[in-house]
């Protein structure tokens, strides 16, 4: 059983629309952590959120913790091609250092 | 400031063979976790060294195992290959590998058991 839960596995847009994608659980994280990963590369750090009901931007990008500090969204507005890549969601569990990440949300942005 | 590098990028080994691979951290790094990376799985977590200690354990057989060097420098092993071990694996560093540490990610290992 995944421990998180990301939704949906794989999704193609239009260049300029938005998105979103949700990360899922029924624990409870002292901390949530989203990366992107491109072919042939590790995952990239993109953003850290800690507080329940925390919200973070990034140039387009818009995580939300929620409030429970079970689950987790990346919005994307108005999607470029270079936005294109799976997105992975990890969480922290309290006292226990170790991450368990999910499967990922495939995005593909299409010019 | 270098990343994190993995050696070899590419593996091709047969049932029953063992392997080692390789990871490098950033300077000043003390932390190095590694993971493996499939299709069906996603990441999971392998272990994690801290200052040549193995701190953390994933749910995985004996026959993955791993060490760090004084250095920091990390390696696993694989014993007895399997199919299923086909795979990418992912070394990370941390400053500390504290839950909110970045962590940095090498390019990984693709390794291919046939």
């Amino acid at each position: 059983t995944q421990l998180l839960e990301q939704s949906p596995q794989f999704l193609s847009i239009q260049e300029g629309e938005n998105l979103t994608v949700y990360c899922n659980s029924s624990s409870v994280f002292s901390s949530l952590q989203w990366y992107r990963q491109e072919p042939g590369e590790g995952p990239v750090l993109l953003v850290t959120v800690v507080t329940g009901g925390e919200v973070k931007k990034l140039k387009r990008l818009t995580f939300q913790f929620g409030d429970a500090r079970k689950d987790s969204s990346l919005h994307i507005t108005a999607a470029q091609p270079g936005d294109t890549g799976l997105y992975l969601c990890a969480g922290a569990r309290y006292g226990n250092n170790r991450l368990a990440f999910g499967k990922g949300n495939q995005v593909v942005v299409i010019p | 400031k270098a990343g994190v590098t993995q050696t070899p990028r590419y593996l091709i080994k047969t049932r029953g063979q063992q392997v080692t691979l390789s990871c490098s951290p950033i300077s000043g790094h003390r932390s190095v976790s590694w993971y493996q990376q499939t299709p069906g799985q996603g990441l999971q977590f392998l272990f994690e060294y801290f200052s040549e200690t193995q701190r953390n354990k994933g749910n995985f057989p004996g026959r993955f195992s791993g060490r760090q060097f004084s250095n920091s420098r990390s390696e696993m092993n694989v014993s007895t290959l399997e199919l299923g071990d086909s795979a990418l694996y992912l070394c990370a560093s941390s400053l500390t590998g504290g839950s909110t540490d970045t962590q940095y990610f090498g390019p990984g290992t693709r390794l291919t058991v046939l």
